[in-house]
């Protein structure tokens, strides 16, 4: 089936640390991956997304790369500030399955200035 | 443009009792979802609804009806609420440039005692 498992959390870092989310997926077809950050009292909002072998994702000088030979996702940020705390979600959705979603159980970051 | 409209926000319910969540979204999105969010599990499908007229079960929908009462509104009903149904839902609809973003609303945390 389709999964995606996510680093356990919380994770606590320094403002202006490296930041490292590590995401993993099995996937039957050919996925579409995504990250998803929901700030505290909100929904989730699109972070970013990659849909094929080799492609990047950015926005708000976060990353993630599309490896399809490690079946990962792993969302990195050079320089994090205390506004990046939030808990991040990573995804995948099948091509022609109705724009479901699969989730991974979420990861919490805390950043301390 | 308000995006994805959730009601309640809170929503205190005794084991039994019965209750409907509300969705509406003014993107003139096509499908629409009805996900919960648990600890460490993420977020899981209850049902979604891919155009105006048809609905499907997701991952965990056991307990739960909806409706797609027209293009812009979804709803969620409980029948007879139990405590394993405490959770947030969040409702969602799928748009975006090639149809893969999907828009939550703000949430319903719920409470089943």
């Amino acid at each position: 089936g389709n999964s995606v498992t996510q680093m356990e959390g919380p994770v606590t870092l320094s403002e202006e640390a490296f930041l490292t989310i590590n995401c993993t997926y099995t996937a039957t077809g050919y996925p579409s991956l995504f990250w998803y950050v929901q700030y505290p009292g909100e929904g989730l909002q699109l972070l970013l997304k990659a849909t094929k072998a080799d492609d990047k994702g950015s926005n708000k000088g976060f990353e993630a790369t599309y490896r399809k030979e490690t079946t990962s996702f792993h969302l990195e940020k050079g320089s994090v500030q205390v506004s990046d705390s939030a808990v991040y979600f990573c995804a995948l959705s099948i091509y022609n399955q109705g724009g479901k979603l699969i989730f991974g159980q979420g990861t919490e970051l805390s950043v301390k200035p | 443009n308000a995006g994805v409209t959730q009601t309640p926000k809170f929503q205190v319910l005794k084991t039994g009792q019965s209750m409907t969540l509300q969705c509406a979204q003014d993107m003139n999105h096509n499908s629409m979802y009805w996900y919960r969010q648990d600890p460490g599990m993420g977020l899981r499908l209850i049902y979604y609804s891919a155009s105006e007229g048809t609905t499907d079960k997701g991952e965990v929908p056991n307990g739960y009806n909806v409706s797609r009462l027209n293009k812009r509104e979804f709803s969620l009903r409980l029948e007879s609420a139990a405590p394993s149904q405490t959770s947030v839902y969040f409702c969602a609809s799928l748009g975006g440039q090639a149809n893969e973003k999907l828009f939550f609303g703000s949430g319903t945390q719920l409470s089943v005692l």
